[in-house]
């Protein structure tokens, strides 16, 4: 069965500091893995994407990590700020006609001043 | 501005009201879908579309149509609305349809639905 497991469920932190959020998956055949994030009473918004073939993939102060054999990935934040506070959901693409997409339930992060 | 615009936002109705959601993307993108967001269930997926007139169930269709009959418009149509739809609804689009994509989905800020 495709899944993917996301750990924490919830975060909290204080403002500059760092984290990482993990994600597991168990989905084949593997297309993409992506990292959304999804702020309170908004749609989820893309952070990266990556392929088999990427391992690390940066997007200003976050930066995602693939380990294809292992099948697990990483959401790592730097130097956090009020405005990291938010839901990051892990979204791994199945490698098939149409597009499948099975989503992690996601961390809630927290940053507090 | 690119951007996913769904409507209503937010609506209380009863069982058995007929409802309509709908969705609208200016990107020119092939590829829009629905999903679902439940506490503790994540995102799941309703309906997708690959194009116009081509539409195909998700992994929770029950109870859901959808029709693309533009290729900018994507509506939820809820027959017969029931108090287990109740429910925060997202439509989404991308470029390109097909798992090897590697283009993002564009989310719409969500519609919260109460059936009372």
């Amino acid at each position: 069965k495709n899944q993917v497991e996301q750990s924490p469920q919830s975060l909290i932190i204080l403002e500059g500091k760092n984290c990482t959020l993990q994600c597991n998956y168990t989905v084949s055949p593997f297309s993409n893995l992506r990292w959304y994030k999804q702020d309170t009473g908004r749609g989820p918004v893309s952070l990266t994407i990556m392929t088999f073939s990427e391992n690390t993939k940066s997007n200003g102060r976050y930066t995602a990590t693939l380990d294809a054999d292992t099948k697990q990935s990483s959401l790592h934040i730097t130097a956090s700020q009020l405005s990291d506070s938010a839901s990051y959901i892990c979204v791994v693409s199945v490698l098939q006609g149409a597009q499948k997409l099975v989503f992690g339930q996601g961390t809630r992060l927290t940053i507090n001043p | 501005e690119a951007q996913v615009t769904q409507n209503p936002r937010y609506l209380i109705t009863v069982t058995g009201k007929k409802l309509t959601v709908t969705c609208s993307q200016n990107m020119n993108h092939e590829y829009m879908s629905w999903y679902r967001q439940d506490p503790g269930l994540g995102l799941r997926q309703i309906y997708y579309s690959m194009n116009v007139e081509v539409t195909d169930k998700g992994d929770v269709p029950e109870g859901y149509k959808v029709s693309r009959k533009e290729k900018r418009n994507f509506p939820l149509i809820l027959e017969s609305p029931s108090p287990n739809q109740t429910s925060l609804y997202f439509c989404a689009s991308s470029l390109k349809a097909g798992g090897v994509s590697n283009q993002p989905q564009h989310f719409g800020d969500g519609t919260r639905l109460s059936i009372l």
